[in-house]
């Protein structure tokens, strides 16, 4: 069983570009949840999916973001003309249920922004 | 509004010794709390969790931690530090009542360095 795969593990993207970072739960977990990370900062909350729904997008800046977790495949983060202040890592976590039942990490997308 | 603050950004010990890190959380209901660990390049992984049963958790990796509701703190600890115990940690309150699907609020992490 495979843990939560993300890809890519690093991105580069200019100013003004998109980045598509991609998240695969764990095998019979519908709940993905979206997290960033700044550096010298713990993880931010930016959204809780389940299949072809939006929970909870309280964490997602208003512009220029979005996710989606379809029926069939992966989850996908967007983001569109990225910014410098875009340069983070992020990271995807799927759940069984909810967040109070173990949620399990993947090893992140660093994204850097040029 | 749940929150939880880790009052040490490092923290270094020698190998052999205790490891003591420290966490309290702000929460208006019963709180879920959790301790993560992130190992450089590597995703994060659940040390334990603490969810109303029994006040004292034992993780994995030798490492527990205390829920003192009187002191609102979280402490994680462990007898005795291994070089393979260097990562950083991230204590974390579940910020929606048991049972309901919240999302996890995340300290800033404290950075554990382990000394031969």
């Amino acid at each position: 069983n495979a843990g939560v795969m993300q890809n890519p593990r690093h991105l580069v993207r200019r100013r003004g570009q998109e980045a598509r970072l991609r998240c695969s739960p764990m095998k019979g977990h519908s709940h993905v949840y979206w997290y960033r990370q700044l550096p010298e900062e713990g993880l931010k909350f930016m959204v809780y999916l389940q299949k072809e729904n939006i929970i909870d997008e309280s964490g997602m800046p208003k512009e220029r973001f979005s996710a989606e977790f379809p029926k069939e495949g992966p989850s996908i983060l967007r983001i569109q003309q990225v910014v410098r202040g875009d340069s983070a890592a992020y990271f995807c976590a799927s759940s069984v249920q909810g967040m109070n039942t173990e949620a399990f990490f993947g090893q992140g997308t660093r994204l850097t922004v040029v | 509004a749940q929150s939880v603050t880790q009052l040490d950004s490092h923290v270094s010990v020698s190998e052999g010794t205790p490891v003591l890190l420290r966490c309290n959380y702000s929460s208006s209901y019963s709180p879920s709390l959790f301790w993560y660990v992130q190992h450089p390049n590597k995703g994060l992984q659940l040390l334990l969790k603490y969810t109303s049963a029994a006040t004292l958790v034992k993780g994995i990796n030798g490492f527990e931690a205390e829920f003192k509701k009187s002191e609102t703190s979280f402490h994680l600890t462990k007898p005795s530090a291994h070089m393979s115990d260097a990562a950083e940690y991230f204590c974390v309150v579940s910020d929606k009542d048991g049972g309901s699907q919240g999302n996890l609020i995340f300290g800033k992490g404290t950075k554990l360095s382990v000394k031969p």
